[in-house]
């Protein structure tokens, strides 16, 4: 099973601010994917991180607000830009560590962010 | 179009009796579910998933979980609670059609009593 780990685990930033989330893996993945969790409900899908390509945004999000990059097969990286409080959430990184519809993910611990 | 739907907020429980998480799912394919648990302040675990063969699929930590095809439901079980086992609940579904795409339920709060 893939280890994830996010950094920052949290951070208070200020409103108009952009925070850029990073997103480290112990192997090399299959897909990455960015997810929004407000405490306590459950997942909004945010986007896809691809490999070499643009990333595959969800209905309501956009490049320009949270830009994603993905440089190789272990690591992406997350910008929640011009923060407003609406954006205070849990972004979790997960990853599908091998080809195969039937494969379950696996979750980074979280960035709790908080925009004042 | 994919869905999950988890019809509980919150389960509660003692110690010792069987738990049942309810699970019903909407897919246009065939489907993959999975279930995850989320510990607090903690990311989320995989705890178990069906994709085809026996019903009735094992995972982590005790938890069972049964596909029925004709109520499209894919209910979580476990025989015993503890109160180690509360904690947040998602269950989730892929199909074909949707590629890698995961929809999670709204989530199930289980509260086990001592």
């Amino acid at each position: 099973s893939a280890v994830i780990s996010q950094k920052p685990s949290r951070d208070i930033c200020q409103r108009g601010t952009s925070l850029t989330i990073q997103c480290q893996v112990d192997s090399q993945v299959t897909m990455m994917f960015w997810y929004r969790q407000q405490p306590g409900q459950s997942l909004t899908l945010i986007a896809t991180a691809n490999q070499g390509s643009e990333a595959t945004y969800e209905s309501g999000f956009v490049i320009d607000k949270f830009p994603i990059s993905r440089p190789n097969l272990t690591f992406s990286t997350l910008t929640v830009s011009n923060m407003s409080p609406e954006d205070s959430s849990i972004y979790l990184c997960s990853v599908i560590d091998s080809p195969g519809l039937a494969k379950e993910q696996f979750f980074g611990p979280g960035t709790r962010l908080t925009v004042l | 179009a994919q869905s999950v739907a988890q019809p509980e907020d919150q389960v509660n429980v003692a110690e010792g009796n069987p738990l049942t998480v309810k699970c019903t799912y909407s897919v246009s394919g065939n489907p993959y579910l999975f279930w995850y648990v989320q510990y607090p302040n903690r990311g989320l675990q995989f705890l178990l998933k069906y994709i085809t063969g026996d019903n009735l699929v094992k995972g982590s930590y005790g938890f069972e979980a049964e596909f029925n095809k004709s109520q499209t439901s894919f209910h979580l079980k476990k025989p015993s609670a503890l109160v180690s086992d509360s904690a947040l609940y998602f269950c989730a579904v892929r199909d074909e059609t949707g590629g890698f795409k995961t929809i999670f339920g709204a989530g199930t709060r289980l509260f086990v009593k001592a």
